[in-house]
This record gives C-alpha cells, structure tokens and sequence, in this order.
C-alpha cells in the first residue's frame, strides 16, 4: 500500500510570502496529524483531523497558521504570512483508530 | 500532560558493540509507547511499539525495548549495532491520539 504522501519535500520562501503544505494519508486512516519540528528541538504536535472535522488543534501556533481537510481525503497546512521561526520540518501522519501512526518523509521548510 | 525525556542527543558507538538509547516518560494515565527513527534524507519510520501484554518488544532489525512501569522507562537496545543503524531515534508516548516526541537521539555507529 502507498504510505502517507507529502508535498513538496522541500520550500523555500521569503518572510512575507504564503506557502501551502499537502498531505496524502494513508487510504482509509480517517486520522490525520501535522506535526513541527524546528531545528534542534522536539517534534511538537500541531493538530489533529477526524476525517474532516478537526479534533483536537491544540499545537497550532498562532492564525498565521490554517489547516484544512475538505472531504476528509488529503490534507493542506497554510502558512500566511510566514515568518523566519516557522521554518523547520513539517510532518503529516495518518493512523486508523487507536493505531499507530505512519509518517511521511516531511516537508523541509525554509524561511528566508 | 505527557512528556518524553531522552537525556542522551548523541551516542557514538563502535560497529558490532552494543548500545542503549534511553528514554523516561511522565504520564497521568496508561500510555502507549514507540520508538520512531529517522534515518539520513529519509521519513519517520515505526520501529517498535508497546500497546499492552509483553513489556519487552522487538523490532524485525534486532532492536529492542522494555516497558518498565515502576521507573517510567522505555529504553531501546541492541546487542550489536551495525554501520546501517546510524540514524536518528525518537521515543514517543501517547495517551490519546495525539504522540508526543522526545527531542531525539542521534545513534553514529564508527566502522
């Protein structure tokens, strides 16, 4: 089966701009999680989707920051207008109930 | 709140020797336990996991951990690494949904 899927790998962009992250999971994983982490830190927990609706957006940083799930398929994290601490590397994961998660390679994300 | 502790950020160790990743968790209530690891330009991939039953699990690469309740310990052994180890591997707990991570340990295996 195909694992979860994330676009691009790699983004580099200017303090200002707007970038949009996309997160194919795993078919049929109604869970899907983004994750952060920022260089040399722990990996934080960002949000949470059942299906469509969010569950639990605890983690998300600050409205600089949308998360969608339209039809409860893939995923899409928007940063507008980013700024020079949210680069790091952004993880989607995907898991059945109460199963573990599957990670994606990440997306690298550059702020300059 | 749940929280991980991997007190070791780099462990070097020589090919063929054995080595012990350590990991202390804090939680409220029964968790689930995980290693991931993160090899070089790769993903987060699942190595092992403690849901219930048996408090030692094992991995299919010879990777093993044991889920001790009275110290709050999960930590990740091997009694022979080998170059194709070095990577990065994080402990994690999770007591709902949501997997909170440890900040990491880089394993560098030496020829």
């Amino acid at each position: 089966e195909a694992g979860v899927t994330q676009f691009p790998s790699h983004s580099v962009i200017e303090k200002g701009q707007t970038v949009t992250l996309r997160c194919d999971p795993i078919s049929g994983h109604d869970n899907l999680y983004w994750y952060r982490r920022v260089m040399g830190k722990e990996i934080k927990f960002l949000l949470h989707f059942v299906k469509e609706s969010k569950q639990d957006e605890s983690g998300m940083p600050n409205n600089r920051f949308l998360a969608e799930r339209t039809g409860g398929t893939y995923s899409t994290l928007k940063v507008q207008p980013a700024e020079l601490e949210d680069s790091g590397v952004y993880f989607c994961a995907s898991s059945l109930l109460n199963q573990p998660q599957h990670f994606g390679d990440g997306t690298r994300l550059s702020i300059l | 709140a749940q929280s991980v502790t991997q007190l070791d950020s780099q462990v070097p160790v020589f090919e063929e020797a054995p080595v012990e990743l350590r990991c202390n968790y804090s939680s409220s209530v029964s968790v689930y336990l995980f290693w991931y690891v993160q090899y070089p330009n790769q993903g987060l991939q699942l190595l092992l996991k403690y849901l219930s039953g048996s408090t030692l699990v094992e991995s299919i690469n010879g990777f093993e951990a044991e889920f001790n309740k009275s110290q709050t310990s999960f930590h990740l052994r091997k009694p022979s690494v080998h170059i194709s180890d070095t990577a990065e591997y994080f402990c994690a707990v999770s007591e709902s949904q949501k997997v909170t991570f440890g900040t990491g340990t880089k394993l560098q295996v030496i020829p």
